[in-house]
Parts: structure tokens; C-alpha cells; sequence
């Protein structure tokens, strides 16, 4: 089974903090996503990266960075932590799943709370 | 930008009753996808969509994809409790960044 975990299922931090979200995927998977979820809007692309330290942005990247060091891991980074950065993040890596399916797998998500 | 719309954004349905939700997109696209995200969980891959006119059934849930491969419906019949979360279609166009519809939240009203 593929497995995509996050470091944390809560996280609250305070404005201006600096967080790092971390996400490992263990099928060996190039495509890496970070998304944002918010009720209304759906699931927003933040970044996405196509293969070691290389990425692309999203359609909402502003206030944030990732990196990828190495191929299983993808972490986002928000250097600086505002308000409406409270959300539920969702990281997702793709591959084929033997079926001639393109799927994105999901992590569990972690919520983030900025106050 | 590229957008994919989803519609509606909400659904409450009596348990038995019929589900649909619609995706569209403004241009073509080369192939959708939809997933499921029960209340409290993360979304899960149901279908993929490649063809034109694809119709793809997975037991009670019936799955098209547009002539034009520029819109898709998910049909339920004869929903159950089981059904109950959002729906997200997610339209690929021509790359391999995925663009997720806004979801239609499905409750079921026993």
C-alpha cells in the first residue's frame, strides 16, 4: 500500500512564527504536492515539485517555500505565519497504481492554526 | 488560469434518493479524475476518465466524461450512509498537475 504520512495531524503556532510542514511518501514517487483546503474553495495547489530539488509554483504560493532534498520528502515552509494561513494541508504524491491510473495519494492532512 | 467548476457545492438527499454532482471546464481536458473525502479523512482516488464520452461504473456509482472532454458527472443511485462526504472531480490538462473542483458535500438525511 502507498503510504504518504504528514509530521502532525494539529499544529497551533503563533503569528509570525516560522513552520515547517514535513510529508514522506514511500513508493518511490517523483510528483510531490502540497495542498491547501479550505471550506468553499476546495483543494488549492501550493507547490508541487517534479523531482529532487526542483519545484514549481502553485496557484497560491505566496507567503509560502518548500523543499525537496530528497525524493521522499516534501516539506512546506511558511517563513513567517499569518492568520489566514489557518487551514487544513494536504500533501499528495502521484504515480501509476497499476491499473493505467494516474492517482494522486493522499496524507492524512494537518491542520494548522495560526493565532 | 486553468479552473475546473463543480457544482452543486452542497447536496442533502434523503437515504434512497439519487445523487448527481458536475464538473466543467472551460477548456479540454486530458482526463478527469474524482475522488472521495469522508467527514474527517483525506481524499481518496475513486475514478480516472481518459476517453471521450467514458462511461465508467463502480456499483451504485456511474461515472461520464463529456464528448467535448470538457465536463464529467458522478451519479449515485439509491444513496446510502456510506455515501456521505465531498465529492472533488479533478481535471488534468495536459500536464501532470492535477485541478481539483471545489467539491460537493453530500448529506444524507436518513
Amino acid at each position: 500500500d502507498v503510504k504518504v504520512t504528514q509530521s502532525s495531524r494539529y499544529l497551533v503556532k503563533r503569528t509570525g512564527e516560522k513552520v515547517f510542514l514535513e510529508c514522506v511518501q514511500d513508493m518511490d514517487h517523483e510528483n510531490m504536492f502540497w495542498y491547501r483546503q479550505d471550506p468553499g474553495l476546495g483543494l488549492r495547489l501550493i507547490y508541487f515539485s517534479y523531482d529532487v530539488k526542483m519545484k514549481e509554483k502553485g496557484d497560491i504560493p505566496e507567503g509560502y517555500s518548500v523543499s525537496r532534498e530528497k525524493k521522499e520528502r516534501f516539506s512546506l515552509i511558511l517563513e513567517s505565519a499569518s492568520t489566514n494561513q489557518t487551514s487544513m494541508y494536504l500533501c499528495a504524491s502521484t504515480g501509476h497504481n497499476g491499473t493505467g491510473n494516474y492517482e494522486q495519494y493522499f496524507g492524512p492532512g494537518t491542520r494548522l492554526t495560526v493565532t | 488560469g486553468q479552473q475546473v467548476m463543480q457544482i452543486p457545492q452542497y447536496q442533502h438527499v434523503q437515504e434512497g434518493e439519487d445523487f448527481t454532482t458536475y464538473c466543467n471546464s472551460s477548456t479540454t481536458l486530458s482526463n478527469i479524475q474524482w475522488y472521495k473525502q469522508r467527514p474527517g479523512g483525506h481524499p481518496v482516488f475513486l475514478i480516472q476518465l481518459v476517453k471521450s464520452g467514458e462511461v465508467k461504473k463502480q456499483k451504485r456509482l456511474t461515472f461520464q466524461f463529456g464528448e467535448a472532454k470538457k465536463n464529467s458527472s458522478l451519479h449515485i443511485t439509491a444513496t446510502q450512509t456510506t455515501d456521505v462526504g465531498t465529492y472533488f472531480c479533478a481535471g488534468l490538462f495536459g500536464n501532470e498537475k492535477l485541478t481539483f473542483g471545489t467539491g460537493t458535500r453530500l448529506t444524507i438525511i436518513p
